[in-house]
């Protein structure tokens, strides 16, 4: 099957500064990418829908200065979450689907990133 | 506004029984529905996927349905093991918006 890999797989960092989380597909194209937040024993929640190419869709609530998305090519996409503060610590996902590939829309995750801002 | 509903949200059963999770959507526009495992402190394993023009699919001991007329899945789970526990997430990829909605998950726990 598909592999969506994460990088890195768990930071910890002090307030202040900025994180970035690197998000592959390893063996297809991404034409659109999706990131995702998950609480302790809660669902994961969409942040924001990235397409190669293209200004990431941001979910209502989810400030897109803080949590900047790039999705430059068809392989890579990334969140940066700048100027982190505690409450951003999270569980953070991502997940790629080729909508060219005829595989039904189906969505391939990563093994997820869990930042920890002190 | 899409909203999926998992129930139970936490089930304890005996090993070798056989169980049902359901899940519940409002809005039948989808694409599709995923079944997704996930182990404490660990990313998604995808399951099993149907198609919205699909009512199953079935993998090993896991079976899938899908009713999309009535906003339904199940997920059932033949002669359980302990290595079945685990949190149980559907998911419903929207037509509308091209975006995925959770459920909150039922956890799982299957005593040896």
């Amino acid at each position: 099957g598909a592999v969506v890999s994460q990088h890195p797989s768990r930071v910890i960092c002090k307030s202040g500064t900025s994180v970035k989380i690197e998000c592959r597909s390893l063996d297809f194209q991404a034409t659109t990418m999706f990131w995702y937040r998950q609480f302790p024993k809660k669902s994961l929640m969409l942040m924001a829908t990235s397409n190669e190419g293209s200004k990431a869709t941001y979910e209502q609530g989810v400030e897109k200065d803080k949590f900047l998305i790039n999705h430059a090519s068809l392989t890579l996409s990334t969140l940066t979450v700048t100027s982190a503060h505690p409450e951003d610590s999270s569980f953070y996902i991502c997940s790629a689907i080729d909508i060219t590939s005829g595989s039904g829309n189906e969505q391939f995750f990563g093994p997820g990133t869990r930042l920890t801002v002190l | 506004k899409q909203e999926v509903t998992q129930i139970p949200a936490a089930l304890s059963v005996p090993e070798g029984e056989n169980l049902v999770l359901n899940c519940s959507f409002t809005d039948s526009a989808i694409y599709n529905l995923q079944w997704f495992r996930q182990d404490p402190g660990k990313g998604l394993t995808s399951l099993l996927l149907i198609q919205s023009s699909q009512r199953e699919q079935t993998s090993g001991r896991l079976n899938a349905s899908l009713d999309k007329s009535s906003g339904r899945s199940t997920l059932y789970i033949a002669a359980s093991q302990p290595g079945d526990s685990a949190t149980y997430l559907c998911a419903v990829l929207n037509t509308g918006g091209f975006k995925t909605i959770f459920g909150a998950g039922t956890r799982l726990f299957v005593k040896a």
